[in-house]
C-alpha cells in the first residue's frame, strides 16, 4: 500500500531533550516536507527536500534540523525541544514539486 | 499580507445548500493550486487540483482567477459527510526565491447539519 508513514504517532517529552521524528514513504518520490499545524495558524512549511541530499528551510525553520540521505526516508530533528514546539506535525511526499502531496497521519508532539 | 489567505469560517449549512469558498494568494507568479479537505485529527488529502481552466469532480468545482490572484471551490448539494476543513495550497514560480516551498491557508471549517 502507498503510503507515508510517521513515528511516533504521539510523544510528550522535556524540554531540552533530543528527538527525532520519523517520516518514511514507499512511492519513491522526490520531494519530501515537514509542516506543523496549530489553531489558528493552518499548516506551515518547516523544512523540504527537493531530492537526496538536498534540502531547504520553509516558513519555520527554528528550531528543527531535517537530513535526506535516502530517498525514501525524511527524518525531523529537535535537538532541543522546547514548550513552543508543542504542535501536530505532518510529513508529506510528492512525486516531484508542484504535484499532489500525500501526508503521513501526523505525530502530535507535547513538550513540556 | 499572509501568502495565502482562507475565511477561516466556520460555515453553518444545511444540507443540500451550496457552499463557496475562497482562498487569495499574493504571488502574482503562482503556478500550482490545490484544495485539500482536512477531518478533525486527520492528515490532509488531495480534493483537487486547481487548473487554469477551472475543473469540476462531481458536486465539487473549483476554479482560478489569476487576475485577482484567488482559487475557489464551490460544493453543491452539501452532505453531512462534507463535514470537515478545507485547505488551499499554493507553490510559487520555479526558479524563484521561493522555489521548492509549498503554502498552506489556514484552512477553513465547514459544517453541514440536517
Amino acid at each position: 500500500e502507498a503510503q507515508v508513514t510517521q513515528n511516533p504517532r504521539y510523544l510528550i517529552t522535556v524540554t531540552g531533550k533530543k528527538l527525532t521524528v520519523t517520516c518514511s514513504q514507499n512511492m519513491n518520490h522526490e520531494y519530501m516536507s515537514w509542516y506543523r499545524q496549530d489553531p489558528g495558524l493552518g499548516l506551515r512549511q518547516i523544512y523540504y527536500s527537493m531530492n537526496v541530499e538536498v534540502t531547504d528551510k520553509g516558513d519555520v525553520p527554528e528550531g528543527y534540523k531535517v537530513s535526506r540521505k535516502e530517498k525514501r526516508n525524511f527524518p525531523l530533528i529537535l535537538e532541543s525541544p522546547s514548550p513552543n514546539q508543542t504542535s501536530l506535525y505532518f510529513c508529506a511526499s510528492s512525486l516531484y514539486w508542484g504535484d499532489e502531496a500525500f501526508f503521513g497521519q501526523g505525530t502530535r508532539l507535547t513538550v513540556v | 499580507r499572509k501568502e495565502v489567505e482562507q475565511d477561516p469560517g466556520p460555515f453553518n449549512v444545511p444540507e443540500g445548500a451550496t457552499v463557496a469558498f475562497n482562498c487569495t494568494y499574493s504571488n502574482s507568479a503562482s503556478q500550482s493550486f490545490f484544495w485539500y479537505r482536512q477531518d478533525c485529527r486527520k492528515e490532509p488529502k488531495l480534493l483537487m487540483s486547481v487548473y487554469s481552466s477551472g475543473n469540476e469532480d462531481g458536486r465539487f468545482t473549483a476554479q482560478l482567477n489569476r487576475a485577482s490572484q484567488y482559487i475557489s471551490l464551490l460544493i453543491r448539494d452539501s452532505k453531512l459527510s462534507d463535514s470537515a476543513t478545507y485547505l488551499c495550497a499554493v507553490t510559487p514560480e520555479a526558479g524563484g526565491t521561493s522555489y521548492g516551498k509549498l503554502t498552506f491557508g489556514q484552512g477553513t471549517i465547514l459544517t453541514v447539519h440536517p
